[in-house]
């Protein structure tokens, strides 16, 4: 099956600062999807980007499918940002998110 | 429009015991799958349900199972509960069953076995 990876697996910020995560994915993919997960657990949709950059407010992400990566920006980090963050895959073959290991992303005040 | 919605919130079960979580897809979606994600890791596909039926499985023994219902909401049901199988179970419902739909969460049950 796919392969997701994500780097890095912790980050601390600063409020106020910016920060870039990375997903790196193994095959060609149909869906790519950001999330974010609060502390109750739930995921919350942050973008659903196959391909090209899309932003919302503070955030925005590129996903560049030909060499199988995507890039997640915060900018003007908050500590309501503070949480695991998911980038996830379907590819051509299958149905199903394949999930990476998240990277957990603590900002202090 | 209403979001995924998923029940209960908690559980706590004994090891033999079974078990079975309830999710009410989004509005207008008809297909609903269902992840389990255990302590520090990302979700893991348990299956899908589209038209009631099972649209594909991830690595999960028998003892998972689930149904859909009429009105696309589903069951997951865990026979023989093991410590290990104590994690937030996800649904997730999407407008269809082909590559590429955007899925959406429900806000998980947590369950423990002990």
């Amino acid at each position: 099956g796919i392969q997701v990876e994500q780097s890095p697996p912790d980050l601390i910020l600063q409020e106020g600062a910016n920060s870039t995560l990375r997903c790196n994915f193994s095959d060609s993919v149909n869906n790519l999807q950001w999330f974010h997960q609060n502390p109750w657990g739930q995921l919350i949709n942050l973008f659903y980007i196959p391909s090209g950059t899309k932003q919302n407010g503070r955030l925005s992400a590129t996903t560049v499918a030909t060499e199988r990566y995507s890039l997640l920006y915060i900018s003007s980090s908050q500590t309501t940002d503070s949480g695991v963050y998911f980038c996830a895959v379907d590819d051509y073959n299958d149905y199903k998110l394949s999930f990476g290991a998240g990277t957990t992303v603590t900002v202090r005040a | 429009e209403t979001g995924v919605t998923q029940s209960p919130t908690h559980l706590i079960k004994t090891r033999g015991q079974q078990v079975t979580l309830r999710c009410s897809s989004q509005s207008g979606h008809n297909t609903v799958s269902w992840y389990q994600q255990a302590l520090g890791q990302g979700p893991q596909f348990i299956f899908q349900y589209y038209r009631e039926e099972e649209n594909g499985r991830g690595n999960f023994p028998p003892r998972f199972s689930g149904l859909q219902f009429p009105n696309y909401s589903s069951e997951l049901n865990v026979n023989a509960l093991e410590l290990d199988d104590s994690a937030l179970y996800l649904c997730a419902s999407s407008l269809g069953t082909s590559v590429g739909y955007e899925q959406y969460f429900g806000p998980g049950t947590r369950l423990t076995v002990t």
